[in-house]
């Protein structure tokens, strides 16, 4: 069954440095979004991408915060400077449309993130 | 404004015990939708249901059964005969009209004890 996938599982880096966390969405899916889940928190919504553009981005996701599709089968979310608090599990989701919102967002199994 | 409320943060319950986790939503949409995913020690999410809000049959898959009710605004989630295997972090999720962002609840961590 094809899946999300997530590359690294962990990423550990010092603060104020750039770290690109990398997704390989499902191949037939438009749709693209990252959420991050600080320890014990919930999932919060960062950003959704469809054709080549963020469709929505949330209050957290700011100037250091990048998405991209460099080519036909990867999605990247690069956070330029990192702070403390960007220490989370960073998950990737997509999904195949959104024709009344109704196809299913299939999760990656997540990049956790660890800022020193 | 989209708001997604799970009232239990944790649940205790005894293996074979039934359980109902409970999800209260907020929406302006008269068009969204609801999910219930799990998030088991391992971090991952998989998703479990989903039901769309001009739907409000309830469904049963196997041990897990979900009533929606939009008079109450909940989308509440029951395991029957729980197991230990059902251990793990439940998420209600809404997601809104145009499917472009999903607001997650801040979940249920469920203990099932053998």
């Amino acid at each position: 069954e094809p899946e999300v996938t997530q590359t690294p599982s962990h990423q550990v880096t010092q603060m104020g440095q750039e770290v690109i966390l990398r997704c390989v969405p499902i191949s037939n899916h438009l749709y693209f979004y990252w959420y991050r889940q600080i320890l014990g928190q919930k999932v919060e919504f960062l950003v959704s991408f469809y054709n080549n553009e963020i469709s929505e981005k949330s209050e957290i996701f700011d100037d250091q915060f990048s998405v991209e599709r460099p080519d036909g089968s990867n999605f990247t979310l690069k956070i330029r400077s990192t702070k403390l608090e960007d220490s989370a599990m960073y998950f990737c989701a997509s999904k195949t449309s959104t024709l009344q919102g109704t196809d299913t967002q299939y999760f990656g199994p997540g990049t956790r993130l660890t800022v020193l | 404004a989209q708001k997604v409320t799970q009232a239990q943060t944790e649940i205790s319950v005894v293996e074979k015990e039934d359980v109902t986790l409970d999800c209260v939503y907020e929406t302006r949409d008269t068009t969204y939708y609801l999910f219930w995913y799990k998030q088991p020690p391992s971090g991952e999410l998989v998703f479990l249901i989903r039901r769309n809000s001009f739907d409000e049959q309830n469904e049963i898959s196997g041990r897990y059964s979900w009533n929606f009710q939009k008079s109450t605004s909940s989308f509440n989630f029951t395991i029957t005969a729980s197991q230990v295997v059902d251990s793990a972090v439940y998420f209600c999720a809404l997601t809104n009209t145009g499917g472009f962002k999903t607001i997650f609840g801040a979940g249920t961590r469920l203990f099932v004890k053998a």
